[in-house]
């Protein structure tokens, strides 16, 4: 009930491409879904969140679209380019359980020049 | 403003030795966590603390694992004795309160390796 599943584990991209990061979960008590981007030898950092009164939210070049009866999200990154190389991590977390963030496995994002 | 600040940023021990982890989080913030995040998986909650108190470490191995946060401010995560499969990243975040703010800002981690 508490998993989340986030798909593909890996994702190489050219210069300009748009990745495609999915995340499907189960337990629909979840109300808040925020995407953190990891570079290597760091911590993970916010990017954008959704909730899911919405379906689609979009910042700069990232997009997350939100398919609540599929209990899906996906992350979009538009024009990508080579310094959005990084991990990508999808979490979820509900009210009323102290905000505690359940993450997907994450995605290896490669962007080639 | 500064940031979560963790140290050491890498410890390599052997396995039945004891370590420490030691985390600041940002100024004022109430809800500090501790994760530990195994190679190519994501964060996983270990203990989550608000002010000085624990709001829930269920996932924390007790036997071997225990934290604290004297003063609401600071905290140490430690190990004793580690084994083999206690090698991960230990990542600290906070956030400004337990239900209000959601965002948690993480530090950069402390990379432990057990020989």
């Amino acid at each position: 009930q508490q998993q989340v599943k986030q798909s593909p584990q890996s994702l190489i991209v050219q210069k300009g491409g748009i990745p495609i990061i999915n995340c499907a979960y189960e337990n629909t008590a979840f109300d808040y879904f925020p995407w953190y981007q990891q570079f290597p030898g760091k911590g993970p950092a916010l990017l954008i969140a959704i909730r899911p009164d919405v379906s689609e939210k979009k910042e700069g070049r990232f997009t997350i679209s939100f398919n609540k009866s599929a209990k899906q999200f996906s992350l979009h990154i538009m024009d990508s380019q080579p310094g959005d190389s990084a991990t990508y991590f999808c979490a979820a977390s509900r009210s009323g359980s102290a905000r505690q963030l359940t993450f997907g496995s994450g995605t290896q994002l490669t962007v080639l020049p | 403003e500064a940031g979560v600040a963790q140290s050491p940023r890498y410890k390599i021990i052997e396995k039945r030795q004891s370590v420490a982890f030691w985390c600041n989080p940002i100024s004022g913030h109430a809800t500090l966590y501790w994760y530990q995040q195994i190679l190519g998986q994501g964060p996983k909650l270990l203990i989550q603390f608000q002010n000085n108190g624990v709001v829930d470490d269920s996932q924390l191995p007790k036997d071997r694992f225990s934290a604290e946060r004297l003063k609401g401010v600071d905290s140490t995560l430690k190990i004793q004795p580690a084994k083999l499969e206690d090698s991960a990243v230990y990542l600290c975040a906070s956030s400004l309160s337990r239900t209000g703010a959601k965002t948690q800002y993480f530090g950069p981690g402390t990379r432990l390796l057990v020989l």
